[in-house]
């Protein structure tokens, strides 16, 4: 079975800095996707940005980018210009493709981290 | 709009009772999911389906039932609900898993 690690329970930064949220996950697979979601305190899961794992290009969505690195098994959040409405929980997930129990026709997902952005 | 509905937002119910939460989505997506969210713990998949008459356990499956019997309906039942039960339910659903799931917005459930 797939597990996804947040190593960092709760994160704060001021407004307008960058900051990194980490994730790394374990799986013998080796075609899956990655995600970030995140969750606001309206409680709604919105999907952030997504990674390809066959593909070696970071994925990026304005602000936010990731760095994918597969043999060290990684999946860094990076949010540029943090800004007060980007304070929520945020969630790495994995989703592999193998067909099978243990929720691989699921999202696996880390335990989040709290990022706080100050004014 | 188009997305995933749940029903109720929010529950209460009495130890041993049952209900059914309900997922709804309008954008034809073959995959839908149940996960439940714990204080600390993540979100956690409950039962999975990949398409109509199609379903299976995931991490957390006792306790529950589901069923899908169109493409866009997959209900979960709560057989006889437990204080252990308590949490946050969410829906989910994706085309075929790589684009991402969409989310449901949630049910806030409390058992007493």
């Amino acid at each position: 079975a797939q597990t996804v690690t947040q190593s960092q329970p709760e994160m704060s930064v001021q407004e307008a800095e960058t900051v990194t949220l980490s994730c790394t996950y374990d799986t013998s697979e080796s075609n899956y996707y990655l995600f970030w979601y995140k969750q606001p305190p309206s409680r709604q899961m919105i999907l952030v940005i997504r990674q390809e794992a066959y593909k070696q290009q970071n994925a990026t969505e304005n602000r936010f980018s990731v760095n994918f690195q597969k043999a060290a098994k990684s999946f860094s959040l990076k949010i540029s210009d943090s800004q007060l409405g980007d304070t929520a929980m945020y969630f790495c997930a994995f989703k592999g493709l193998a067909r099978g129990g243990g929720g691989a026709d699921g999202l696996t997902f880390g335990k989040g981290t709290h990022l706080i952005i100050q004014p | 709009n188009a997305g995933v509905t749940q029903t109720p937002k929010f529950q209460v119910l009495k130890t041993g009772q049952s209900m059914t939460l309900q997922c709804a989505q309008d954008m034809n997506h073959e995959y839908m999911s149940w996960y439940r969210q714990d204080p600390g713990m993540g979100l956690r998949l409950i039962h999975y389906s990949v398409g109509a008459g199609i379903t299976d356990q995931g991490e957390v499956p006792n306790g529950y039932n589901v069923s899908r019997s169109t493409t866009e309906d997959f209900p979960l039942r709560l057989l006889s609900a437990a204080p252990s039960q308590t949490s946050v339910y969410f829906c989910a659903s994706s085309y075929r898993g790589s684009s991402g799931y969409t989310f449901g917005s949630g049910t806030r459930l409390t058992v007493v």
